[in-house]
């Protein structure tokens, strides 16, 4: 089955920084690559995804990348705000079937 | 719209204990999923039904069983509680066709086992 890697586990920056989490997924098949955002005693909720046909997405300040050949892509959020302190989540699936979530980041924006 | 709910929210059980996780959903999804949260462990799948009247293992689903009531409701059951099943619950759907889409969380039920 898949198997997502996500690194770093926890992640502190200077607002208005930026942050990158990578991730890496095993099944050459897997298409769709979802990122959730959990605040603190939250539910996870979806911030971002692509599909393997795309490289790159962006919505406003977070972005993220998609290299199929090395089998990884990354969340990239600019200009860190405090209400970016959360756990990320990637994710990896073949299309509808079973998301395979990663074991999160915890990110930490410092004022 | 509720979206997916999730009942009880908090639940302490003694070992050996039985219960059932219930959850809803009001967005006419095909999919349901039940995940555990656990510290440094990400969300992991115990059992999911990408439609009504199929369920399936996950990754962890020993210990669990699930029920497929309606294409609305999508039960966990722990049939004798362990300690090791001290986690956070989450139940989960999503559309299930058409491409890949969103997958909704309920709000989480925290069980401990004693």
């Amino acid at each position: 089955g898949e198997n997502v890697e996500q690194h770093p586990s926890t992640l502190s920056v200077q607002e208005g920084d930026s942050a990158v989490i990578k991730c890496t997924y095993s099944d050459s098949a897997s298409n769709y690559f979802p990122w959730y955002k959990q605040e603190l005693g939250k539910r996870p909720q979806l911030i971002i995804d692509i599909r393997s046909n795309v490289g790159e997405k962006k919505d406003q300040r977070i972005a993220v990348t998609l290299n199929k050949t090395a089998k990884h892509f990354s969340l990239h959020i600019t200009e860190t705000q405090p209400e970016d302190s959360a756990v990320y989540f990637c994710a990896a699936a073949r299309g509808n079937e079973k998301l395979t979530f990663g074991t999160g980041t915890r990110l930490t924006i410092i004022p | 719209n509720a979206g997916v709910t999730q009942t009880p929210k908090f639940q302490v059980l003694k070992t050996g204990q039985s219960m059932t996780l219930q959850c809803a959903q009001d967005m006419n999804h095909n999919s349901m999923y039940w995940y555990r949260q656990d510290p440094g462990m990400g969300l992991r799948l115990i059992y999911y039904s990408a439609s009504e009247g199929t369920t399936d293992k996950g990754e962890v689903p020993n210990g669990y069983n699930v029920s497929r009531l309606n294409k609305r409701e999508f039960s966990l059951r722990l049939e004798s509680a362990a300690p090791s099943q001290t986690s956070v619950y989450f139940c989960a759907s999503r559309r299930g066709t058409g491409g890949p889409g969103e997958l909704f969380f309920g709000e989480g039920s925290r069980l401990t086992v004693l």
